[in-house]
C-alpha cells in the first residue's frame, strides 16, 4: 500500500499568517494527490486535485504543487474559517489518505 | 445540485452486520462511481470499496475485502455498503463520495455514524 506522511500534524498560527503542509507518500504518485479541508462533524471538503488544481469555488489563496512523492499546500493569507484538519489522499493506485494537519489559532 | 443524503445513525451488537444507504441527487448517477470512506473517532479516512454505478463493477480494500460489499439501485440513484462480522473497531462514521477522473472525490454525503458495542 502506498503510505501518506504529512506534516506537520498540528499547525498553530494567525489571521493573515501564511502556512504550508506537506504530504510525502513512500513512492511515485504522479500528480494524483488531492487535498480536502475537514471541520468538526462535517463531511472532507474537495480543495486541490491533480496536486494542483484548484476546485470550482475554493478561494484562491489556496494553492498546491508537487510532483513524484513530495506535495505541499499553501494557504497564503489565513481567514478565520481557514481553521480546520486538512488531508492529503493519493489516487495512483486504490486510495489512501495521509493522517491530516489540524491547523489551530 | 449534487447532493448525497446518507441513512440515520446505527447500533449494533458485535458479529452483526450493518448496511448504509446513500440517496444521490443532481446529476447522472450512472455516469459517475461512488466511493465510502470511513473515519473513526479523531482518526484519518480509509476507503472501503467502491462501485461503478454504470455497470456495477466494485473494488474493495484488501483490508475489507470479505467483510464489505458495495451495490447500487440505479432506478433509485442509491449506493449501499454493508459490513459484516462488525467489531469494536468498526465504529466510526461511515461516508459516501462521488468519484472524479480516477480517484478524487468532489461531493461527500454528511456522514453515517455505526456505533458497535456489546
Amino acid at each position: 500500500d502506498i503510505q501518506l506522511t504529512q506534516s506537520p500534524s498540528a499547525l498553530s498560527a494567525s489571521v493573515g499568517d501564511r502556512v504550508t503542509i506537506t504530504c510525502r507518500a513512500s513512492q511515485n504518485i504522479n500528480t494524483w494527490v488531492a487535498w480536502y479541508q475537514q471541520k468538526p462533524g462535517k463531511a472532507p471538503k474537495l480543495l486541490i486535485y491533480t496536486a494542483s488544481t484548484l476546485q470550482s469555488g475554493v478561494p484562491s489563496r489556496f494553492s498546491a504543487s508537487g510532483s513524484g512523492t513530495d506535495f505541499t499546500l499553501t494557504i497564503s493569507s489565513l481567514q478565520p474559517d481557514d481553521f480546520a484538519t486538512y488531508y492529503c489522499q493519493q489516487y495512483d493506485t486504490d486510495y489512501t489518505f495521509g493522517q491530516g494537519t489540524k491547523l489551530e489559532i | 445540485q449534487v447532493q448525497f443524503v446518507q441513512s440515520g445513525a446505527e447500533v449494533k451488537k458485535p458479529g452483526a452486520s450493518v448496511k448504509i444507504s446513500c440517496k444521490a441527487s443532481g446529476y447522472p448517477f450512472n455516469e459517475y462511481a461512488v466511493i465510502w470512506i470511513r473515519q473513526a473517532p479523531g482518526q484519518s479516512l480509509e476507503w472501503l470499496g467502491w462501485i461503478n454505478a454504470g455497470n456495477g463493477y466494485t473494488k474493495y480494500s484488501q483490508k475489507f475485502r470479505g467483510r464489505v460489499a458495495v451495490t447500487t439501485d440505479t432506478s433509485a440513484t442509491t449506493a449501499y455498503m454493508e459490513l459484516n462480522r462488525l467489531t469494536s473497531e468498526d465504529s466510526a462514521v461511515y461516508y459516501c463520495a462521488r468519484e472524479r477522473r480516477g480517484g478524487y472525490l468532489d461531493y461527500w454525503g454528511q456522514g453515517t455514524l455505526v456505533s458497535v458495542s456489546s
